[in-house]
């Protein structure tokens, strides 16, 4: 079982849609992160945070440490926030960089 | 403010040779993080430097791989002896404390 669990692996949406993809996780963190890969391969980072809820333009993260869970929303879709949404973990008995990524959910918005 | 930057954006060698790549961190930045994507796999944690230390080397490779942060200079990530298996794209990150900001990567295709 891996570590770091992504759902759905697919996810296909209308523009305008609200969008969850969720992200749990097996160890004890010390911070999760959101990460955006554009079809290019380029990575952004969306968000870090270690509890309660952080947002972002239509982006939001939220994350219950009690349960090992963490999803990121995104409001009104746009064909432009198609990409793959990586969630990962700073375990918090590794180092800060030592992040563990889940395999990403792949979202393609539809015009 | 410059990115992270990273050159080559492609680089290919043939087996057995020698691939450097370059991560140069965005300005003040003193952590610097590598990872590897693997065709249709996840990122994977590889090495966390700061400025001529080696912090968290867990993820690399115990033969043939090597990174080093100078005091003076980019990051560098040395592969010898090159191997199929070593076609990837590599990413660097960098960060001032926590939150890290992605390179564009470097695809290595191994002939």
């Amino acid at each position: 079982k891996n570590e770091v669990e992504q759902s759905p692996q697919n996810l296909t949406a209308q523009e305008g849609e609200f969008i969850t993809i969720n992200c749990s996780y097996s160890v004890g963190i010390s911070a999760l992160h959101w990460l955006q890969q554009h079809p290019g391969g380029g990575i952004v980072s969306l968000f870090m945070l270690s509890s309660g809820k952080k947002k972002h333009g239509r982006l939001i993260a939220t994350i219950n440490i009690q349960e090992k869970h963490s999803s990121l929303h995104i409001t009104a879709s746009h064909p432009r926030d198609s990409a793959v949404y990586i969630c990962a973990v700073e375990d918090n008995g590794g180092s800060q960089g030592n992040l563990i990524f889940g395999k990403g959910t792949k979202l393609s918005v539809k015009p | 403010n410059a990115g992270v930057m990273q050159n080559p954006r492609h680089l290919v060698r043939r087996r057995g040779q020698e691939a450097r790549l370059r991560c140069s961190p965005m300005k003040g930045h003193s952590h610097v993080y590598w990872y590897r994507q693997l065709p249709e796999e996840g990122l994977k944690f590889m090495v966390y430097l700061q400025k001529e230390n080696i912090i968290d080397e867990s993820g690399m490779p115990k033969e043939r791989f090597s990174a080093e942060f100078p005091k003076e200079g980019p990051s560098i990530l040395r592969i010898q002896q090159v191997v199929r298996g070593d076609s990837a794209a590599y990413f660097c990150a960098s960060s001032l404390y926590n939150e890290q900001f992605f390179g564009p990567g470097t695809r290595l295709t191994v002939l």
